[in-house]
């Protein structure tokens, strides 16, 4: 089984700054990661998928990159609604999907 | 647009089932599959398994199998999603979520709204 892990657990922001963001695998997934926000009380929202391709209608301040074991989330200007928990997603070759622990950013 | 609807709330007592139900509209029900995941009160993500709406395969994860069952209604583009031998630790927001299988890039574009399980005696 493929396991995620997702850095840090809290990430605090001022608004308008960049946000990193970390997703490890335990072995290779090649580009099948995902990434998902989810706000408070809301069902999770994709954001990025092939570690890279923006979904329909995400902003480009939305950008995914890294193969293989590790990856990266980057927000590159904090907007208010950005505020939320982000998860990474793996999708394996026995065809079971598995998601990180989520990064919380919050507001500086 | 592509929307997933799913059930109402629902409270259970320790070792009843419960059955969850997705209605998909806005795409061809029998050209994705719908996975399930779960989230307990202030935890994560937890993947369950998904089901081809065209051909009824299944793949659970180790931790349900034998305690899940998903199938789908095609005559109504529903999914359902049934848990037996609820314990409280089942307790939590079961989501449904339309999976898009492509090499490299397979994703769950679509979620529905969430249906929260109690379970409590």
């Amino acid at each position: 089984e493929i396991v995620m892990t997702q850095s840090p657990a809290t990430l605090s922001v001022s608004p308008g700054e960049r946000a990193t963001l970390s997703c490890r695998a335990s072995q290779s997934v090649s580009s099948n990661l995902a990434w998902y926000q989810q706000r408070p009380g809301q069902a999770p929202r994709l954001l990025i998928y092939g570690a890279s391709t923006r979904a329909t209608g995400i902003p480009a301040r939305f950008s995914g990159s890294g193969s293989g074991t590790e990856f990266t989330l980057t927000i590159s200007s904090l907007q208010s609604e950005d505020f939320a928990v982000y998860y990474c997603q793996q999708y394996d070759n026995w065809q079971a999907f598995t998601f990180g622990p989520g990064t919380k950013v919050d507001i500086k | 647009q592509v929307q997933l609807v799913q059930s109402g709330p629902e409270v259970k007592k320790p070792g009843a089932s419960v059955k969850v139900s997705c209605k998909a509209s806005g795409y061809t029900f029998t050209s994705y599959g719908i996975s399930w995941v779960r989230q307990a009160p202030g935890q994560g993500l937890e993947w369950m398994g998904w089901i081809s709406a065209y051909s009824g395969d299944t793949n659970y994860s180790q931790k349900f199998q034998g305690r899940v069952t998903m199938t789908t209604d095609t005559s109504t583009s529903t999914a359902y999603m049934e848990l037996r031998s609820l314990r409280s630790a089942d307790t939590a927001v079961y989501y449904c979520a339309r999976i898009r299988w492509e090499v490299g890039a397979t994703r769950l574009d679509y979620w529905g709204q969430g249906t929260l399980v109690t379970v409590s005696s």
